[in-house]
């Protein structure tokens, strides 16, 4: 069964302060797929990012970067100088290669507030 | 607009009614998934079609709930006999081809009383 963990419920940082939402994983598959979205007020789920299992290179976009680690099942999300739009739901999801459902495992979301 | 589009946005009925929803997802997307997110919770898994044929269904989705997808485009979900258990944003999504990102819809928000 698959699984994706994170930890931090809810996070508040000041406007420009850097923050790493932390995401943790568990499956049995070696192909798989990590993924971050984005959850604003208005409800509709923005991508982010599309990691898969054989590539760790870490990724930078513009003030968003991911680490991904395999050997500690890790996938965190970094946002550097933080602004008052970032405020959002931030989910971290994991679904595996091949056929079937195929669908999405996702967390149970980190709150982050960006206070001005 | 090129997006997967849901209807309606928010839907309140009385418990033991019917209500359906609908998606639209990308035009060429031949998977379609629906999810379900209640408060504080990530989005939680229903059902996948392949263009018109529904491939997998949570254990989560029971006999109440029953969705289809006419000639592999759009696709409706229905829920007999609402409960006050099943107010929550019914997701809808879509992908193509080999491409492993879902787009997702804004969702119809289910309140039910």
């Amino acid at each position: 069964a698959q699984k994706v963990t994170q930890a931090q419920t809810e996070i508040s940082v000041v406007e420009k302060e850097d923050v790493t939402l932390d995401c943790v994983y568990e499956t049995r598959d070696t192909t798989y797929y990590l993924f971050w979205y984005k959850q604003p007020p208005s409800g509709e789920l923005v991508f982010l990012i599309r990691r898969n299992s054989f590539d760790e290179q870490n990724e930078i976009s513009g003030r968003y970067s991911w680490n991904f680690q395999k050997s500690t099942s890790s996938f965190n999300f970094t946002i550097t100088a933080s602004q008052v739009v970032d405020s959002a739901v931030y989910f971290c999801a994991l679904s595996g290669a091949g056929g079937g459902a195929d669908g999405l495992t996702f967390g149970k979301g980190t709150h982050l507030i960006i206070q001005p | 607009d090129t997006g997967v589009s849901q209807d309606p946005r928010h839907k309140i009925t009385k418990r033991g009614q019917n209500v359906t929803f609908r998606c639209d997802p990308i035009s060429e997307h031949n998977r379609l998934y629906w999810y379900r997110q209640t408060l504080g919770q990530g989005p939680e898994f229903l059902t996948y079609f392949q263009n018109e044929a529904q491939l997998e269904k949570s254990r989560l989705l029971s006999d109440r709930f029953s969705a289809e997808r006419p000639k592999g485009s759009f696709s409706t979900l229905e829920i007999q006999r609402t409960e006050q258990g099943d107010s929550a944003m019914y997701l809808c999504a879509s992908r193509g081809g080999a491409d492993e990102k879902l787009f997702f819809g804004s969702g119809t928000q289910l309140s039910v009383l």
